[in-house]
């Protein structure tokens, strides 16, 4: 079935680093990719999404592009803040509009 | 973006009694709403979708008595934990849509501590 597989956690990054999530999906057909935000105690903030090959998502200094050949959408930044400091989760839209989200990489961004 | 609230946020209860949540999608109908259960440093595991006006649709091995979900309204769905047991305890969000293939918005997430 579709799956997705995220880096495992935590990630521990220095402020003004470099950041880099992997995230790689299974699934057939090609279904549209999202990463989604969660600060600490609180719901999910869509980040930002592709829904073909080769589209480019961004928001606020985000990126990640849907890369088809190698089934991934890996999520970076160039400069990570202290306020970047969350639990990011890379989801495909599966059928019938459900979400199959990873199983979630924590950020932690010190100053 | 559109908000979903939660209410409540957070809910502490004894063994075997019986739970409500609710969902309410603030500026926007949603037709859908999908209700997610969270465990510490994990993933959501979506529970079901609910659509307004009709039976929810569980996932498997999701106790449909055990959760009942209903989506009365285009504003409001409601998650009933039925005699909940400490096993229940999680952090239940709720995601509501426009429509099934629409951005889902999510709510804040509830608590739930079943002592």
């Amino acid at each position: 079935g579709d799956s997705v597989t995220q880096m495992e956690g935590p990630v521990t990054l220095s402020e003004e680093a470099f950041l880099t999530i992997n995230c790689t999906y299974t699934a057939t057909g090609y279904p549209s990719l999202f990463w989604y935000v969660q600060y600490p105690g609180e719901g999910l903030q869509l980040l930002l999404k592709a829904t073909k090959a080769d589209d480019k998502g961004s928001n606020k200094g985000f990126e990640a592009t849907y890369r088809k050949e190698t089934t991934s959408f890996h999520l970076e930044k160039g400069s990570v803040q202290v306020s970047d400091s969350a639990v990011y989760f890379c989801a495909l839209l599966y059928q019938g509009g459900k979400l199959i989200f990873g199983q979630g990489t924590e950020l932690s961004v010190k100053p | 973006g559109a908000v979903v609230s939660q209410h409540p946020s957070r809910v502490i209860c004894k063994s075997g009694t019986s739970v409500k949540i609710e969902c309410r999608s603030l500026d926007f109908q949603a037709t859908t709403m999908f209700w997610y259960r969270q465990f510490p440093k994990q993933s959501l595991m979506l529970m079901a979708t609910s659509n307004e006006g009709s039976k929810a649709t569980y996932e498997q091995g999701v106790e449909k008595d055990k959760f009942l979900i209903n989506h009365a309204s285009l504003t409001l769905s409601t998650l009933t934990v039925t005699s909940a047991h400490p096993e229940d305890s999680s952090f239940y969000i709720c995601s509501a849509s426009q429509d099934l293939y629409n951005e889902q918005f999510f709510g804040p997430g509830t608590r739930l501590t079943v002592l």
